[in-house]
């Protein structure tokens, strides 16, 4: 079964600084893989996701990732933070060619922008 | 376009109840899933619905059931409610139950169980 892994609960930068939010997954077999973020009282909202078109993904909001199969990770990346990317972000899975739109989350990272 | 609705927002209920939640997934999307958020687990998944079938269900106890209608709205209803219960349940649809298809996350309900 799939899973993921995201380093940790917690991380907390500077407005102006390097975002990096760090996913690791476990599949087996090539997996699609997302993120998303919620901000408080909110459902989800993807950000970006990688279906094998292109290794480096660009999402909104300034987002990217790159997923690297020989580290089975897929970390999200933006160069300058905003106050406003303050949320809590997730990175999921979901296994291909299952059919059915099942996605299996990771514990999620609270993301801090401090001014 | 409307995005995904969920009625109702909160709800409070105590233990033994049942309750039943909606979903109003995007026009023209057909899959229907939803997930249980808690500080605990996280987010877990519940079930898929496309096309009024059950597509997967999630590891949970057969309290938990949902059905669809023929116009893609969806239902998910917990019976003899539990204080581990108290969760955000939220819906997502999506175009095709399809893995790589982006969904679309409702609002979400807030179920507290006293």
């Amino acid at each position: 079964a799939q899973s993921v892994t995201q380093l940790g609960s917690h991380v907390s930068v500077s407005e102006g600084a390097l975002v990096l939010l760090r996913c690791n997954y476990s599949s087996s077999v090539p997996p699609y893989l997302f993120w998303y973020v919620q901000y408080p009282n909110q459902g989800l909202q993807l950000l970006l996701k990688y279906t094998s078109a292109a290794t480096l993904v660009k999402g909104i909001n300034g987002f990217e990732a790159e997923f690297k199969k020989s580290e089975t990770s897929f970390h999200l990346t933006k160069p300058s933070a905003h106050m406003s990317d303050a949320a809590e972000y997730f990175c999921a899975v979901s296994d291909r060619p299952t059919s059915g739109s099942r996605l299996t989350f990771g514990e999620g990272t609270q993301l801090t922008v401090n001014p | 376009k409307a995005g995904v609705t969920q009625t109702p927002r909160y709800l409070i209920k105590t233990r033994g109840q049942q309750v039943t939640l909606s979903c109003s997934p995007i026009s023209g999307h057909r899959s229907v899933s939803w997930y249980q958020q808690t500080p605990g687990q996280g987010l877990q998944f519940l079930f898929e619905y496309f096309s009024e079938t059950q597509r997967n269900k999630g590891n949970f106890p057969g309290r938990f059931s949902g059905r669809q209608f023929s116009n893609s709205r969806s239902e998910m209803n917990v019976s003899t409610l539990e204080l581990g219960d108290s969760a955000l349940y939220l819906c997502a649809s999506s175009l095709v139950a399809h893995s790589y298809n982006e969904q679309f996350f409702g609002p979400g309900t807030r179920l507290t169980v006293l």
